[in-house]
């Protein structure tokens, strides 16, 4: 049983430039979390989607938006990315209503030249 | 202040030596979890705690509600236990699931 799939695991992208990152849940799991982790901080949330909406949102701008699929799995989208948006973006997934089950994916390392 | 605290921020041990990492937090959860990451990798979940204790291997995890505090054992540590390991709250009553994460807790286990 395949966990929380993300892709790609490693990008470099130019300042300014636009990324799209995506996650695949575990199966059996409907929602999905996103988090962004700098380097020695803990995970930050950005939003989670739940049937194919933004359910909840962190303190992210504009430039952060998202979208889910009918099959659950989710995009991140980040637009005029800055040097300050090198992070891991990590993607969990669990199962609404339930508090058990969250489970993380190994993340995308993204930089930003 | 934030919402979880965790202490110490960094540990070194010698392997066998028994570690314990605390966590405050000042909200109202249904759950904590605790978390590991190894360097330049992903989060795996060691523990979800709602109450008691629970016990995987050499990890020990218990929670007291009352006094919002959590705390990780490790016994007979060991240099593959080297990792930061993160408490992580589920805020009571809020939607389903945003968790708070704590900074972290980088464990550096010597042979």
């Amino acid at each position: 049983d395949a966990g929380v799939t993300q892709s790609p695991t490693h990008l470099i992208k130019t300042r300014g430039q636009q990324v799209t990152l995506r996650c695949s849940p575990k199966s059996g799991h409907d929602t999905v979390s996103w988090y962004q982790q700098a380097l020695g901080q803990g995970p930050q949330f950005i939003f989670q989607y739940y049937e194919e909406e933004e359910r909840q949102r962190g303190n992210f701008p504009d430039r952060f938006s998202g979208h889910q699929f009918p099959n659950y799995s989710s995009e991140l989208n980040v637009n005029a990315l800055l040097l300050g948006d090198s992070a891991l973006y990590l993607c969990a997934s669990s199962l609404d209503r339930h508090y058990y089950g969250y489970t993380f994916g190994s993340g995308t390392r993204l930089t930003v030249v | 202040k934030n919402e979880v605290e965790q202490s110490p921020q960094n540990l070194t041990a010698q392997e066998g030596e028994f570690i314990t990492i605390n966590c405050s937090y000042s909200v109202g959860i249904s759950a904590l979890h605790w978390l590991q990451q190894h360097p330049g990798g992903g989060i795996v979940s060691l523990f979800m705690l709602s109450s008691g204790k629970k016990k995987h291997g050499r990890l020990i995890a218990t929670i007291n509600i009352q006094e919002k505090h959590s705390s990780l054992h490790i016994t007979a540590s060991h240099p593959r236990d080297s990792a930061v390991y993160i408490c992580a709250v589920m805020n009571y009553g809020g939607s389903q699931g945003n968790l708070i994460f704590g900074k972290g807790t980088k464990l550096s286990v010597k042979p």
